[in-house]
């Protein structure tokens, strides 16, 4: 089952804080977050893994709740350059290893 | 350097034409993967291979056919049986197959076009 993220879309000024959530039907093993530009190949961002870590990449973080199937990218003083698609991948128990099921992607735009 | 190429970057094929899609990569990667991409729909996975020699069918693999005898290629044919082959073909590697190591690294893409 397709994870689904919310919100689709988000326009933002810079320096303003944005948070994407990725909700799933199925008990996840680990959740991927990957942030594409128009045109260009998705670049990896972060893998959490099961028991609720919270990584995180400069000014961009995440969280995995397992018990809720869902994790969420935290973007805090949003730049210029994080504008994209971020997408997550989901592993599930009872998958594939290394199989990831995207979501449909939200759309991200900082404005100056 | 190391990556993952992807040629050509767009195709233009007419319809009913079988077409194959190049994906090499120098990472020294197990497993590699071809997704699908259409607007709004994320990526779909089409095939994907653990090992040289193995491959398995994705989510949407109808229409296509891939071939691993190398570790370092994994090319992808669409064929004429694929109903809408028009999409931004993406492909992807990653060290081994466990879930503890499987980030996935995307080649640049090819925007396929069928008239």
């Amino acid at each position: 089952q397709q994870p689904v993220q919310s919100p689709q879309a988000v326009i933002l000024r810079e320096g303003e804080d944005a948070v994407i959530n990725c909700s799933s039907s199925k008990a996840l093993y680990s959740v991927h977050w990957y942030r594409q530009k128009h045109g260009e190949a998705p670049v990896f961002l972060m893998i959490l893994l099961k028991g609720g870590e919270q990584k995180g990449h400069e000014k961009i973080s995440a969280s995995f709740n397992e018990k809720k199937q869902q994790s969420s990218l935290y973007l805090t003083a949003s730049q210029l350059s994080y504008s994209g698609t971020y997408f997550c991948g989901t592993e599930n128990y009872g998958g594939s290893q290394g199989n990831l099921i995207f979501g449909k992607g939200t759309k991200l735009s900082v404005k100056p | 350097d190391g990556g993952i190429t992807q040629s050509p970057k767009y195709l233009f094929r007419k319809e009913g034409q079988n077409v194959t899609l190049s994906c090499e990569q120098n990472l020294n990667h197990d497993a590699m993967y071809w997704y699908r991409q259409d607007p709004g729909q994320g990526l779909r996975l089409i095939y994907y291979s653990q090992i040289v020699n193995d491959f398995q069918k994705g989510d949407i693999a109808e229409g296509y056919s891939v071939s691993r005898e190398k570790k370092e290629s994994f090319p992808l044919t669409v064929t004429s049986a694929q109903k809408n082959p028009t999409a931004f073909y993406l492909c992807a590697s990653s060290h081994g197959s466990g879930p503890s190591s499987n980030e996935q690294f995307f080649g640049p893409g090819t925007r396929l076009t069928v008239l």
